[in-house]
């Protein structure tokens, strides 16, 4: 099973709102990654998770918060977002940090922000 | 500083081979990386070669990298219809291996 399985695959939400996009890899992988990708642009890395720890925030607004809650699942927590948030937001695995060239990334979360 | 460049379009016929061209600038890359983007959805990896290696084949897929200009082709050979996608060149660093640096994404269209 090479799959990392994302949660929901399209939201929308105010700016007021409170939301969470999951993410889940079963292949025993340890680093686990979010990116921020905005239309026709490549993706940026937001967030670096090792061995369960935060590792890397890439200087993100503090609205997005990250948790990883086992080895398996990573959340990204959505709180008072913007209008310019909206993008599609891709979750990676490795199976170690230093793995970057078999990152594995999932479909996506398709994410409007009204 | 981190920097990778790839044209934004290419067009190919139908069966003809199709070569997509990066640079980069930083000299201390590990790998470089191509990944192939459908739309809507997520990132597929490609192929991936080390820093040390001058080219890999992989099925249809042939990729060169040469150090002394930084760049990065990637050749797809026979294209078909189902390899219309935006292609992404990407890079990390000694530096950062955690970190993948993407350039900006090869639209590639095939014409019939």
């Amino acid at each position: 099973d090479t799959e990392v399985t994302q949660t929901p695959k399209h939201l929308v939400m105010g700016m007021t709102n409170k939301k969470s996009l999951k993410c889940e890899q079963h292949m025993g992988h340890r680093a686990m990654y979010w990116y921020k990708q905005k239309a026709k642009k490549p993706p940026e890395l937001m967030f670096v998770y090792s061995y369960e720890k935060l590792s890397i925030n890439e200087s993100v607004p503090s609205r997005f918060s990250p948790e990883c809650p086992n080895s398996s699942l990573l959340n990204l927590h959505l709180h008072a977002l913007q209008p310019e948030d909206s993008a599609l937001y891709l979750c990676a695995s490795s199976s170690r940090p230093d793995s970057s060239y078999e990152q594995y990334f999932g479909p996506g979360t398709r994410l409007t922000v009204t | 500083g981190e920097d990778v460049e790839q044209s934004l379009f290419l067009s190919v016929r139908e069966g003809d081979s199709s070569v997509i061209n990066c640079t980069y600038t930083d000299s201390s890359s590990t790998y470089l990386y191509w990944y192939k983007q459908e739309p809507g959805a997520g990132l597929q990896l490609l192929t991936y070669i080390f820093s040390n290696m001058d080219m890999k084949q992989d099925q249809r897929l042939t990729v060169l990298l040469n150090k002394k200009d930084k760049h990065l082709s990637l050749r797809i050979a026979d294209t078909q219809t189902g390899d219309s996608a935006i292609y992404f060149c990407a890079e990390s660093l000694y530096s950062s291996a955690s970190k993948i640096i993407f350039g900006s994404g090869t639209r590639l269209s095939i014409r019939p």
